[in-house]
């Protein structure tokens, strides 16, 4: 079965400095991976994918994020954080030979302070 | 392009009554919707799957009979919360997905509430 995890509950950064947001994954083929970000009361925005390709995936708002195969991680990375990155953050995975079914991790709250 | 809506956005309800949410995708035509429950603080568990035309797959543990999905076509998709209870009370997130796509699209969410 496919699995997300996201061992932080929280992630607290000062504005302008690097953050990471950890994902680790299990999925018995190769995997599709997401991150989504999500405000209060609202829905989820996507910010990036890894189907297949680089390792290095480009996504929305100066956001990053690296697949390790070796590791099972995706990584979600910005390089300079804005106090306005601060919201709650889902990787989430799907098994290309489990159907369509997404399987998102716990979620990590970020907090960028300024 | 690739906007999903749900209306409504919030429902306030008293317990035993229905009440219907609904999901469109307004630029795209979506093969595949799914339903997501979120509770405060916590991930999204999945529903159910729909696919345009026929009957939704539903998770283990979700009362197929309770939250009646229909989708209906291939740009919206109903969930009824049949005879709502307190314990319904959720955040309810629907998402689409275009025929071969890879990525679903995310509505933004309707808060209920059940008295």
């Amino acid at each position: 079965a496919q699995s997300v995890a996201q061992p932080e509950d929280q992630v607290n950064v000062a504005e302008g400095n690097p953050l990471t947001v950890k994902c680790t994954y299990s999925v018995s083929g190769n995997p599709y991976l997401f991150w989504y970000v999500q405000y209060p009361n609202r829905g989820l925005q996507f910010l990036l994918k890894y189907i297949t390709g680089d390792n290095l995936v480009k996504g929305s708002y100066g956001f990053e994020a690296e697949f390790n195969k070796s590791q099972t991680s995706f990584h979600l990375k910005k390089p300079s954080a804005l106090v306005s990155d601060s919201a709650l953050y889902f990787c989430a995975v799907r098994d290309p030979r489990g159907g369509n079914k997404l399987v998102f991790g716990a979620g990590t709250i970020l907090r960028v302070k300024s | 392009g690739a906007v999903v809506s749900q209306h409504p956005s919030r429902v306030i309800c008293k317990s035993g009554t229905s009440v219907k949410i609904e999901c469109r995708s307004l630029d795209f035509q979506a093969t595949t919707m799914f339903w997501y429950r979120q509770f405060p603080k916590q991930s999204l568990m999945l529903m159910a799957t729909s696919n345009e035309g026929s009957k939704a797959t539903y998770e283990q543990g979700v009362e197929k009979d309770k939250f009646l999905i229909n989708h209906a076509s291939l740009t919206l998709s109903t969930l009824t919360v049949t005879s709502a209870h307190p314990e319904d009370s959720s955040f309810y997130i629907c998402s689409a997905r275009r025929r071969g796509g890879n990525e679903q699209f995310f509505g933004p969410g309707t808060r209920l509430t059940v008295l």
